[in-house]
């Protein structure tokens, strides 16, 4: 079973911020919330990563709420190239390194 | 560096046919992972590995045999191909074991079994 739920589909307009919302209620106090997308069925590409606090790199900035139990993926300025499908990712604490994919989210960003 | 390298990228198998599937990092990463995804599906888990040596299932591993005798390479195997096996394979790596480390994927391998 998937540990995080996303909603399968979002719109955003080119030039506008994209926020991707990310439900992870189960997490544990040392598991890290990962975004990764996926363009065209090639290999997912890491985003970012975090633990607690907000995160911020070139490509996004990840919003965790206080209780840990949700956050969110900000592209600050969507362009056609960030059409993709993005998946929120935890670790599930009883099975080591292993990273659980679930169905993500196909962004489409509109012209 | 070439990162994560899959090979090949395309291939069609016969029922009950074998074949292995390459994958090779440079980065000195311990972990490594493969998955498997079908079509407008997300990624499922099919082996892990923790070191050259030791080998553990994921969420699917059915039909699939793997081996780690280096740190380098992961190779997958299918012994008996099956339809259900069409799929995208990917493999991927990460670097130690804090939790903190991300995946690093390769560019997949697309097989179809007919």
């Amino acid at each position: 079973d998937a540990k995080t739920t996303q909603p399968p589909s979002m719109d955003c307009a080119e030039g506008r911020a994209a926020n991707l919302p990310c439900n992870h209620s189960t997490i544990s106090g040392n598991e890290y919330v990962y975004w990764y997308r996926q363009i065209h069925s090639q290999g997912p590409q890491y985003i970012i990563h975090g633990l607690k606090n907000n995160e911020t790199n070139e490509m996004a900035s990840l919003i965790i709420t206080e209780d840990r139990k949700s956050s969110t993926l900000i592209l600050p300025h969507a362009t056609l190239r960030d059409t993709a499908v993005y998946y929120c990712i935890v670790r599930v604490a009883n099975t080591g390194n292993q990273f659980y994919f679930g169905t993500g989210t196909s962004l489409t960003v509109i012209p | 560096n070439a990162g994560v390298t899959q090979t090949p990228k395309f291939r069609i198998l016969k029922i009950g046919q074998s074949m292995t599937l390459q994958c090779t990092q440079d980065m000195n990463h311990n972990y490594m992972y493969w998955y498997r995804q079908d079509p407008g599906m997300g990624l499922k888990l099919i082996y892990y590995s923790v070191g050259a040596g030791i080998t553990d299932k994921g969420e699917v591993p059915n039909g699939y045999n793997v081996s780690r005798s280096t740190t380098e390479d992961f190779p997958l195997r299918l012994e008996l191909a099956a339809p259900s096996q069409t799929s995208v394979y990917f493999c991927a790596s990460s670097y130690r074991t804090e939790r903190n480390s991300p995946l690093h994927f390769g560019n997949g391998t697309r097989l179809t079994v007919t």
